[in-house]
């Protein structure tokens, strides 16, 4: 079945530093999707991509669809303690409005204060 | 509070025990999903309901039973589970766009205990 790389697999940083964290695929997509998981909590959406090419921030989150359709990327800026979660990347399948989803096997952010 | 809504949030159970979980929704979604969570490992899709009918079984045991009576609740009857089925069981729910999809909205998430 596909599969996502998403690496790394986790990352320990002081706070105030920049993190960048990328997925790819032999498969191409129509739509990334990065999702945080804080401990004990479901996965929360922080940004959506849909095109080819497209750069998109969210505050200090910033994501790329890249050309290929096959990878994104997601770098986060001065971390702060509260950035500590699992990061994981999502790739919608082009099948026809199915809203199916592949996801990455997460990157573990530790942030030191 | 995302909009899907899970309960309990903790649970712990006997390997004889008959348990259900429960995912509600109000978004006025028309898919929704459980998927297992388990510590090193990645989410693992597990079921799917589009409006209201299984599209997808993931080879899941028969000792994990979904029932979905509407749009907006969907269960996980649980029985004669085994201790490696304790993990963070995670509902979500989503709205099918054609060529823009809006990603999945997930619950907190049940966290299951099996002795």
């Amino acid at each position: 079945g596909q599969q996502l790389n998403q690496s790394p697999q986790s990352m320990f940083i002081q706070e105030g530093e920049d993190v960048s964290m990328n997925c790819t695929s032999s498969s191409i997509f129509n739509t990334w999707l990065w999702y945080k998981q804080d401990p004990g909590e479901g996965p929360v959406l922080l940004i959506a991509l849909y095109k080819a090419g497209e750069l998109t921030s969210n505050g200090r989150l910033t994501a790329q669809f890249g050309i290929t359709r096959k990878d994104s990327f997601l770098n986060i800026s001065a971390s702060i303690p509260s950035d500590v979660g699992i990061y994981f990347c999502a790739g919608q399948l082009p099948q026809g409005g199915s809203e199916k989803l592949v996801f990455g096997k997460g990157m573990k952010l530790t942030v030191n204060p | 509070e995302t909009g899907v809504t899970q309960t309990p949030r903790h649970l712990v159970m006997g390997m004889t025990n008959k348990k259900s979980l429960k995912c509600e929704q109000h978004l006025g979604h028309n898919a929704m999903y459980w998927y297992k969570q388990s510590a090193k490992k990645p989410l693992e899709l597990m079921f799917v309901y589009n409006f209201k009918e299984q599209t997808e079984n993931n080879s899941v045991p028969s000792r994990f039973s979904p029932e979905c009576p509407n749009s907006s609740h969907l269960f996980l009857h649980l029985h004669t589970l085994q201790p490696e089925d304790s993990a963070l069981y995670l509902c979500a729910s989503s709205l099918p766009q054609r060529g823009r999809g809006g990603g999945y909205t997930f619950g907190s998430g049940t966290r299951l205990t099996v002795v």
